[in-house]
């Protein structure tokens, strides 16, 4: 078991640019959690997937963030036109699902500059 | 309000003394999870306790869900246990997990 993968594992945007992150949970999860992790807002929660269908995404700023999950296997966190605020690590862990019985796994992340 | 409150918010230790760590929080849970992070690290899971008490090598957590607290507890600290320690809960109000802001400690030779 690989556990969770994220990549890439660093990316570099120029502000306006467009950023792709993507996260493939570990074989037989159903939740998928995105989160971004900054020194002055520490862990922040975005959004999350059950099944691969969108539950909650009030963490997700609304402008400029969108994810999807298209398959069981991967999912995408899309920043267009990135702002260097938008710098942080992102962060994506699954689940065998929600609720008092299921723990969630972390991927290593994928540290975001924007100058 | 903050619904996870992590205290001490730093803790430096001479390696060999015991640490305990603690979470408050002000909502119910589903479940409870502790994490570790090296800096620049990953989030590496200690322990997921919704309730109760876990071991595990010289790491101990203990939920107590009436009393809204869970703890986690290091002895004979080591130089390699630095790092942050985070806790999360599943509320079972949202059904969103909310993490604390952390402990970062540090453990002098």
């Amino acid at each position: 078991n690989a556990g969770v993968i994220q990549t890439p594992r660093h990316k570099v945007t120029g502000k306006g640019q467009e950023a792709t992150l993507w996260c493939e949970p570990i074989s037989g999860h159903s939740a998928v959690f995105w989160y971004r992790q900054t020194i002055v807002q520490g862990l922040e929660f975005l959004t999350y997937f059950r099944n691969q269908a969108p539950i909650d995404d009030s963490g997700m700023p609304k402008e400029r963030f969108s994810a999807q999950m298209p398959n069981q296997s991967h999912s995408t966190l899309k920043i267009q036109s990135t702002q260097p605020q938008d710098s942080a690590v992102y962060l994506c862990a699954s689940s065998r699902g929600l609720g008092s019985s299921y723990e969630q796994y972390f991927g290593p992340g994928t540290r975001l500059t924007v100058l | 309000g903050q619904q996870v409150q992590q205290s001490p918010a730093s803790l430096v230790l001479q390696e060999g003394e015991n640490a305990e760590l603690q979470c408050n929080f002000s909502t119910s849970l589903n479940s409870m999870q502790w994490f570790y992070q090296r800096p620049g690290g990953s989030l590496v899971s200690l322990f997921y306790n919704p309730s109760g008490t876990k071991h595990s090598g010289r790491l101990t957590s203990t939920t107590v869900i009436k009393e809204r607290r869970s703890s986690l507890h290091i002895s004979s600290s080591q130089t390699t246990d630095s790092g942050t320690y985070l806790c999360a809960l599943d509320s079972s109000n949202t059904n969103k997990v909310v993490f604390g802001t952390g402990t970062r400690l540090q453990v002098l030779p």
